[in-house]
């Protein structure tokens, strides 16, 4: 059974950049069977869809975060990771890693935006 | 983008009751459409899948319906550990998109 586990810091400053990994165990991120997705959710419980990444390395991102993300994935290590820059009180969520549409997701990490 | 509008946004229920959630898309998604439930300080799971397709492992009294803009999700009998928060989301067009949720609450 495939499992997911996010990491990373849980307060970052302003204007800083946030990175996380999504640790995956269970299953190989570089099959191609899947891929492999990052999604927030806001105090305010909305849900929203940041983006996903290929096991080519090819990845889309939501419009709405313009260029400030960027997703990799390390195959030795079977993790894929998110970066965020330039993060703002805007960007404080649960940050959840999750495969494809979400059969499967990570624990979900908290990440507070403050100075 | 394409906006995806859930009705009710909130519903009080009883065990045993027959509950229908909706949710409609600002354009046509085909059935490119899931739904989720979410209890507290968990993350979402996955029930449906395209449209209405049954997740494995899931009791058989979640059901889902619809095409094009319209999509519901009935539970057919409830249990206690149905009270959650449910999401639909749409996969058929970038920007994925989530509904604001429905929350179910014990009558």
């Amino acid at each position: 059974q495939v499992q997911l586990q996010e990491s990373g810091p849980g307060l970052v400053k302003p204007s800083q950049t946030l990175s996380l990994t999504c640790t995956v165990s269970g299953d190989s991120i570089s099959t191609g069977d899947y891929y492999w997705s990052w999604i927030r959710q806001y105090p305010g419980k909305g849900l929203e869809w940041i983006g996903y990444i290929f096991y080519t390395g090819s990845t889309y991102s939501n419009p709405s975060l313009k260029s400030r993300v960027t997703m990799s994935l390390d195959t030795s290590k079977n993790q894929f990771s998110l970066r965020l820059n330039s993060m703002t009180a805007a960007d404080t969520a649960v940050y959840y890693c999750a495969r494809s549409l979400g059969d499967s997701w990570g624990q979900g990490t908290l990440v507070t935006v403050s100075s | 983008d394409i906006q995806m509008t859930q009705s009710p946004s909130s519903l009080s229920a009883s065990v045993g009751d027959r509950v229908t959630i909706t949710c409609r898309a600002s354009q046509a998604i085909r059935n490119d459409l899931g739904w989720y439930q979410q209890k507290p300080g968990k993350a979402p799971k996955r029930l449906i899948y395209a449209a209405f397709n049954l997740q494995s492992g899931v009791p058989s009294r979640f059901s889902g319906s619809g095409s094009g803009t319209e999509f519901t999700l009935t539970i057919s009998s409830l249990q206690p550990e149905d009270f959650a928060t449910y999401y639909c989301l749409q996969h058929n067009t970038n920007p994925y998109s989530f509904g604001q949720g429905t929350t179910l609450e014990i009558k």
